[in-house]
C-alpha cells in the first residue's frame, strides 16, 4: 500500500513565525509532489508543487523535496492567522496516471495572533 | 471564470434511493476525478477519467458508478446509497498533474 504520511497536528505557531509542515511517502519512485491548503468546510486549493530535489519558493511559501529521504516539506514564512487551515500533502507515484494522486491525511495549522 | 461546479452542494437522502451528483468543468481538462473525504481517513479517490469514455477505479470504488460522455461532465452515481456513503464528496479536474477541486457535496444517507 503506497502511503503518504503527515503529522495530524494541530501545529500551533505565533503570528510572524515560520511554520514547518512535513510529509513522508512510501513509494521511492514517486515523481510529483503537491501541497494543498484546505480551510474548514471548503475544497482543497493547490498552493505549491515540486518535482525536483531541492527548494522551490513562491512568495511566503517554500517547498522542499529530498527524494533520497522520501521527504517533502512546506515552510510558511511570516505566518498569518489567515494561514490557519489544514495542509494536505499529495504525491503522484511512479507510473501513476495524472488521475492517481495519493493524499496524506493533512496537518492542521493554527496561527495565533 | 475557470471553475469546477458540483450539484447539489448538500443532499440528505435515504438508503437505497438512487442519486446522481453532477460535476462540470469549463477548463477543457481531459482528466477528472471523484474523491470522498472522511474524518481521520483523508481524501480517497473513488474514480477517475483520463478522457471521454475512459474511466478507471480509484481506491474506494465500491458502491459508485461514473460516466464520461462529454469532456466537461463527470457525474457520480450512487445506485443504492447506504449510510456508509455519508461523506463529503469532491470532484476535481486536472491540468498537468495539478488538480482543481469543486466546492464539494455533503451527502447524508439515512
Amino acid at each position: 500500500q503506497k502511503e503518504v504520511e503527515q503529522n495530524s497536528g494541530p501545529l500551533s505557531v505565533p503570528e510572524g513565525a515560520i511554520a514547518s509542515l512535513n510529509c513522508t511517502y512510501s513509494d521511492r519512485g514517486s515523481q510529483s509532489f503537491f501541497w494543498y491548503r484546505q480551510y474548514s468546510g471548503k475544497s482543497p486549493e493547490l498552493i505549491m508543487f515540486i518535482y525536483s530535489n531541492g527548494d522551490k519558493e513562491d512568495g511566503r511559501f517554500t517547498a522542499q523535496l529530498n527524494k533520497a529521504s522520501q521527504y517533502v516539506s512546506l515552510l510558511i514564512r511570516d505566518s498569518q492567522p489567515s494561514d490557519s487551515a489544514t495542509y494536505l500533502c499529495a504525491v503522484v507515484n511512479y507510473g501513476g496516471s495524472q488521475g492517481n494522486l495519493i493524499f496524506g491525511k493533512g496537518t492542521k495549522l493554527s496561527v495565533k495572533p | 471564470e475557470a471553475q469546477v461546479t458540483q450539484n447539489p452542494r448538500y443532499l440528505i437522502t435515504v438508503t437505497g434511493k438512487k442519486l446522481t451528483v453532477t460535476c462540470s468543468q469549463n477548463m477543457n481538462h481531459e482528466y477528472m476525478s471523484w474523491y470522498r473525504q472522511d474524518p481521520g481517513l483523508g481524501l480517497r479517490q473513488i474514480y477517475y477519467s483520463m478522457n471521454v469514455e475512459v474511466t478507471d477505479k480509484g481506491d474506494v470504488p465500491e458502491g459508485y458508478k461514473v460516466s464520461r460522455k462529454e469532456k466537461r461532465n463527470f457525474p457520480l452515481i450512487l445506485e443504492s446509497p447506504s449510510p456508509n456513503q455519508t461523506s463529503l464528496y469532491f470532484c476535481a479536474s486536472s491540468l498537468g498533474r495539478a488538480k482543481f477541486f469543486g466546492p464539494g457535496t455533503r451527502l447524508t444517507v439515512l
